[in-house]
């Protein structure tokens, strides 16, 4: 059975980091491509980063208002993506969903709630 | 950036009735790069539909998708209590980012 389990999530104040981990099981980590999407309280659903495998580049993205501040990593030895969020604000409080897939997301995580708060 | 805009905002129907709902780009999506998702309370979402109109594994035959272009429909046959839940349609296009609409809340009337 494929499961994806993320943790890390916690309160932090504006300007602080954060750094989220999904660990993945029941995969082939090495081939998949992964993503973050999250979803602040009460709203709809937001792309975050991917990551493509190592074998199809490793090429990573992001959208726009989290360019600069987060970053999108993998240990494949771990079977373990990582997002870690620099200066965050407040705007960035949601629940943290890790998925497969690099564009279309088939399997998802329970997620982890971030809030940013003073 | 695509923006999707789904409707209904709501959608209020009863057991056994079916549920049609729409999904609309403002550009045309490539190679049909549509996906649908269910999302019940305290969940996560759960994959439906890709590319339109392919059902995702394990996905019950009364959920089906169609569309081309920019316009889009989300279509669930009969309704089951278990399907009434928010449903987002999402773009996969040639290259990120990737959106989703903002969703359609299916209530039961």
């Amino acid at each position: 059975e494929v499961q994806l389990v993320e943790s890390g999530g916690d309160l932090v104040k504006p300007g602080g980091s954060l750094r989220l981990s999904c660990a993945a099981s029941g995969i082939t980590f090495t081939s998949v491509w992964l993503s973050w999407v999250r979803q602040a309280p009460g709203k709809g659903l937001e792309w975050v980063a991917r990551i493509k495998s190592k074998a199809d580049g490793g090429t990573i993205d992001y959208v726009e208002p989290v360019k600069g501040r987060f970053t999108v990593s993998r240990d494949d030895s771990k079977n373990t993506l990582y997002l870690q969020m620099n200066s965050l604000k407040t705007e960035d409080t949601a629940v943290y969903y890790c998925t497969t897939g690099g564009s279309a997301f088939n399997i998802w995580g329970h997620g982890t709630m971030v809030t940013v708060s003073s | 950036e695509i923006v999707l805009t789904q409707s209904p905002g709501t959608l209020s129907l009863s057991p056994g009735e079916r549920a049609t709902l729409s999904c609309r780009a403002s550009q045309s999506i490539s190679n049909n790069y549509l996906a649908w998702y269910q999302q019940k309370p305290g969940q996560a979402p759960r994959f439906l539909i890709y590319g339109v109109s392919s059902r995702a594994t394990g996905i019950p035959d009364r959920f089906s998708g169609s569309g081309s272009g920019t316009d889009f429909t989300l279509t669930i046959s009969r309704l089951e209590p278990e399907d009434f839940a928010v449903y987002y349609c999402q773009q996969y296009g040639n290259s990120p980012p990737y959106t989703f609409g903002q969703g359609t809340k299916l209530e039961i009337k």
